[in-house]
C-alpha cells in the first residue's frame, strides 16, 4: 500500500514569489493534516481537513497561505507571497478518523 | 494549550545498551499518545500509538507506556543498534476538539558501534 506522497521534495525561491505543494494521502483516508517543521523544532498543525472541509484552521497564517482539498482527497497548500521566514519543511500527514497518522516525506522549503 | 516535553533532549550511547526516552504532556485529557522516528532530512516514521485506554504498547525492540493521569509517556528500546540512531518524537491530540498533534522537541539519539 502506497503510503502518504508529497511533491515537490525541495523547492527553493526568491523571496515574494509564490509556491504550492502538494500532498495525496493514503488511500480511504478522510483526514489529512498540513503541518510546519522549523529546523531542531516538532511539527506544528497548520490545517486540518476531515474529506473536503478545513475544520481546524486556526494556526494557518491566512494573509499568505491558503490550501484547498479538492474532491476530498489531493492537497495543495499554497504561500504567496513567500517570506525568509517560511524556510522550513512542510509535512503532509492522513489518518482514517482519530486514528494513527503517517506522514509524507516533507518538501523542504528554502526563501531566498 | 497542551505542551510536550522531552527528555532528554539528546543521548549518546554504545551499542546493546537499553535505554528510555521520557515525554509529558501538561493536558492528559488525551485519547491517544504517538512515537515517532525521524532520520535527518526525512518524514516522521509511525513508531507506536497508544490509546488512552492501554498502559502500554509493544513492537518488536520497542515498548511504550502511557501514565495519562500523570501526563507521562516512556519510550524503551531494547538492545540499542547503530541504526536506532534518529530522532525520536512524541505527540498527542492538541486538545479541546482539534485533533492535530501537538509534538514534542524530540530525544536525538546516536548509538555508537
Amino acid at each position: 500500500e502506497a503510503g502518504v506522497v508529497q511533491s515537490p521534495r525541495y523547492k527553493i525561491i526568491e523571496k515574494k514569489q509564490p509556491v504550492a505543494f502538494w500532498c495525496n494521502p493514503i488511500s480511504g483516508h478522510n483526514t489529512l493534516y498540513w503541518y510546519r517543521q522549523n529546523l531542531g523544532q516538532g511539527p506544528e498543525l497548520l490545517i486540518r481537513y476531515e474529506n473536503e472541509e478545513a475544520v481546524d484552521d486556526s494556526q494557518l497564517p491566512k494573509d499568505r497561505f491558503s490550501a484547498e482539498r479538492l474532491k476530498g482527497v489531493d492537497s495543495t497548500l499554497k504561500i504567496q507571497p513567500a517570506e525568509l521566514g517560511d524556510s522550513a519543511v512542510y509535512l503532509c500527514a492522513s489518518s482514517f478518523l482519530r486514528n494513527e497518522q503517517f506522514f509524507g516525506p516533507g518538501t523542504r522549503l528554502t526563501v531566498l | 494549550k497542551q505542551e510536550v516535553t522531552q527528555i532528554p533532549a539528546a543521548l549518546s550511547v554504545p551499542e546493546g545498551e537499553n535505554l528510555v526516552l521520557n515525554c509529558s504532556f501538561t493536558d492528559s485529557a488525551i485519547y491517544n499518545l504517538q512515537w515517532f522516528r525521524q532520520d535527518p532530512g526525512k518524514g516522521l516514521t509511525s513508531l507506536l500509538l497508544i490509546q488512552s485506554s492501554q498502559r502500554e504498547q509493544t513492537s518488536g525492540r520497542l515498548n511504550a507506556s502511557l501514565d495519562k493521569s500523570s501526563g507521562r509517556s516512556t519510550l524503551y528500546i531494547a538492545a540499542s543498534q547503530p541504526g536506532d540512531s534518529a530522532t525520536y518524537l512524541c505527540a498527542v491530540p492538541s486538545g479541546g476538539g482539534a485533533d492535530g498533534l501537538t509534538f514534542g522537541k524530540g530525544t536525538h539519539l546516536i548509538i555508537q558501534p
